[in-house]
């Protein structure tokens, strides 16, 4: 059974519009969250995270929003840049133990 | 600049070959990760360790093995290579998850 789900295989975008990327969680044992973003033959690079006695974080072009009744978060990216093409992966973790569990990700794809 | 890194970054193998996945990080970080990962498919954490001669497996059941008798190394042994083995293997380090986990490049095995 799937603890984290990215509904979306993929997504695309104009160059310049805002890209959101969603991210559903059943565990309501997880207390902190984390996005990565990965390029084919590259290893997953760590964008951003939130603890979940926040709703909101943001940096730069990205913000992550959190809502905890739902079991939701979202992941902004505003504007969207072509170099920004490239799976995204939500993860989820407790800090009962150091080690998060993945979705499937979401292939993002800004058109120039 | 890299600061954990992976050999190698390819491989094809024959069927009962034994093979070592090396992995090996410059931050001192006592927390190590493998996981695997099939194309369009989620992270799956396959070995962690949280320091010097410890060593746990992961939510995936796996027949590799690991060792880690250097903070900074930690290979990934199959000692008998199988088709149902081909897939990408990601090694990952982190100081704390919540600030996130710095992976390698991968290792992209083919067993034929």
């Amino acid at each position: 059974d799937q603890q984290v789900k990215q509904n979306s295989p993929s997504l695309s975008v104009q160059e310049g519009r805002i890209s959101i990327l969603n991210c559903d969680y059943t565990n309501s044992m997880f207390d902190y969250f984390l996005w990565y973003k990965k390029y084919p033959a590259e290893g997953p690079t760590f964008l951003i995270s939130i603890s979940s006695i926040k709703d909101k974080n943001e940096d730069g072009r990205f913000t992550v929003f959190l809502n905890k009744s739902a079991k939701h978060l979202s992941l902004h990216i505003v504007p969207s840049q072509p170099g920004d093409s490239a799976v995204y992966f939500c993860a989820a973790g407790s800090t009962s133990y150091d080690k998060v569990i993945f979705g499937p990700g979401t292939s993002l794809s800004v058109i120039p | 600049e890299a600061d954990i890194y992976q050999t190698p970054r390819y491989l094809v193998i024959g069927t009962g070959k034994k093979i070592t996945l090396e992995c090996s990080q410059t931050m001192g970080h006592d927390k190590m990760y493998w996981y695997q990962q099939d194309p369009g498919m989620e992270l799956h954490l396959i070995h962690y360790s949280y320091g010097v001669n410890s060593t746990e497996k992961g939510d995936l059941s796996s027949e590799s093995t690991v060792s880690r008798i250097r903070t900074e190394h930690f290979p990934l042994t199959l000692e008998s290579a199988r088709p149902s083995h081909t897939s990408q293997y990601l090694c990952a380090s982190s100081e704390r998850v919540y600030y996130g986990y710095t992976f390698g490049s991968g290792t992209r095995l083919t067993v034929v």
